[in-house]
């Protein structure tokens, strides 16, 4: 079946440091691929997503490329904030599937 | 819009009682999905509703979980005999339809501790 991979389970940084959390996907079909975001007493929310190969998702400084060769939507951001600390989960959804498959989660914590 | 709207935000129930969690989907919104949420497991998927029809409860522990959605401005996760291994975030979540490209919409939770 259907599958996301999320290798980091913590990733902590300082500020202005560049971000990049990995995410492969395994998928029968071609999927839409989406990055959420989770701060601490919220639900996740929507980050940005993708659909095509080599489309490009992007969201408050945070980018994603879509790689069906790599199989591949890692996140990155040039510069992060205290304001990031948050869980990041990858995702996936296909068109014969309704169901939204998850990753693990990677939590971003930001030291001042 | 006041989003996806989840009561209690927490609950704590002592072990073998029941445990009844809300949820109000956003208006408009055709299908409503439950998760629960652990540090150990992550986010799993419980049950699926769509314009109020149950479609899918492959998540869902049979033998002491049931969901309902009796009209579709809320749904309910009920728990009965609930056990430590209970505790946990449970998240409801709604979407316009469903398709690959759907954003889907969470509530805040309900966070559930069994003592």
């Amino acid at each position: 079946g259907d599958s996301v991979t999320q290798t980091e389970g913590q990733v902590a940084l300082s500020e202005e440091d560049f971000l990049t959390i990995h995410c492969n996907y395994s998928a029968s079909g071609y999927p839409t691929l989406f990055w959420y975001v989770q701060y601490p007493g919220e639900g996740p929310q929507l980050l940005f997503r993708a659909s095509r190969d080599k489309e490009k998702g992007s969201s408050r400084g945070f980018e994603a490329t879509y790689d069906k060769g790599t199989t591949s939507f890692h996140l990155r951001k040039a510069s992060v904030q205290e304001s990031d600390s948050a869980v990041y989960y990858c995702a996936l959804s296909e068109d014969s599937n309704y169901q939204l498959i998850w990753g693990s989660g990677t939590k971003l914590i930001i030291k001042p | 819009n006041a989003g996806v709207i989840q009561t209690p935000r927490h609950k704590v129930t002592g072990k073998g009682q029941e445990a009844t969690l809300w949820c109000e989907p956003i208006s408009g919104h055709s299908a409503v999905f439950w998760y629960r949420q652990t540090i150990v497991q992550g986010l799993e998927f419980l049950t699926y509703f769509r314009n109020q029809a149950p479609i899918d409860d492959s998540g869902m522990p049979k033998e002491r979980f049931s969901a309902q959605m009796p009209n579709q401005s809320h749904s309910t996760l009920k728990i009965q005999s609930t056990q430590p291994q209970d505790s946990a975030v449970y998240l409801c979540a709604s979407s316009l339809v469903t398709g690959s490209n759907t954003e889907v919409f969470f509530g805040k939770g309900t966070r559930l501790t069994v003592v």
